[in-house]
């Protein structure tokens, strides 16, 4: 596509229920990020994909996060059991070459109540 | 590991002022760096760029200066205006690393 696409683009949970977050990544990019941007904070990197793989997933604040990519495209970002200190927008990036800069998609906003 | 750190904000300034974000970094190699910007309401864009030691990045009047020396990438504009206002983010990455980012700096225009 055109663009990095992020579905939904607001999401809003009960605690403890399960919520997965979708990315569609420019065509061709192999490269897949995810961000997390909390109320008033930073960027926090979650998770990065070179095609289906993860080589860094170091940004993963718990075991109730997880990601996959499939077929070097789609990527979906899974939080299971969510808190409310899980409510951020979270935003996914994609490149072919990081020189040339990231794309990101308008983001997801999670809010958990 | 790599950080970056950016002039805390928010920064107000008046339009057709000077802008200058400060930027430094730490790295353990040669990053390529970056400013990113987010206007209210949207998603981050990446602004400018620079990929080497002495390198410029320019966009839209902002430039940035890949200093190797002082280990900074400090934003640049001559003459803001009101549609500047945004957020704006400094970040490095390292090869075909992360994205590593400043905490952002808000800056505000006032006509």
């Amino acid at each position: 596509g055109a663009g990095v696409s992020q579905s939904p683009s607001n999401k809003v949970t009960e605690k403890g229920k399960d919520v997965e977050l979708r990315c569609d990544p420019i065509s061709g990019h192999t490269a897949l990020y995810w961000y997390r941007q909390s109320l008033g904070q930073g960027l926090e990197f979650l998770i990065y994909f070179q095609g289906n793989s993860a080589p860094d997933k170091s940004g993963l604040p718990s075991d109730r996060f997880s990601a996959e990519r499939t077929g070097g495209s789609v990527s979906t970002l899974t939080i299971q059991r969510t808190q409310q200190e899980d409510s951020a927008v979270y935003l996914c990036a994609s490149s072919s070459t990081v020189t040339y800069g990231y794309t990101f998609g308008s983001g997801t906003r999670l809010t958990v109540v | 590991g790599d950080s970056v750190t950016q002039m805390e904000g928010p920064v107000t300034l008046s339009e057709e002022a000077f802008l200058t974000i400060n930027c430094t970094y730490t790295a353990t190699g040669y990053p390529s760096l970056f400013w990113y910007v987010q206007y209210p309401g949207e998603g981050l864009q990446l602004l400018l760029k620079a990929t080497k030691a002495d390198d410029k990045g320019s966009n839209k009047g902002f430039e940035a200066t890949y200093r190797k020396e002082t280990t900074s990438f400090h934003l640049e504009k001559g003459s803001v205006q009101v549609s500047d206002s945004a957020v704006y983010f400094c970040a490095l990455s390292e090869g075909a690393q992360k994205l590593v980012f400043g905490q952002g700096t808000r800056l505000t225009i006032n006509p």
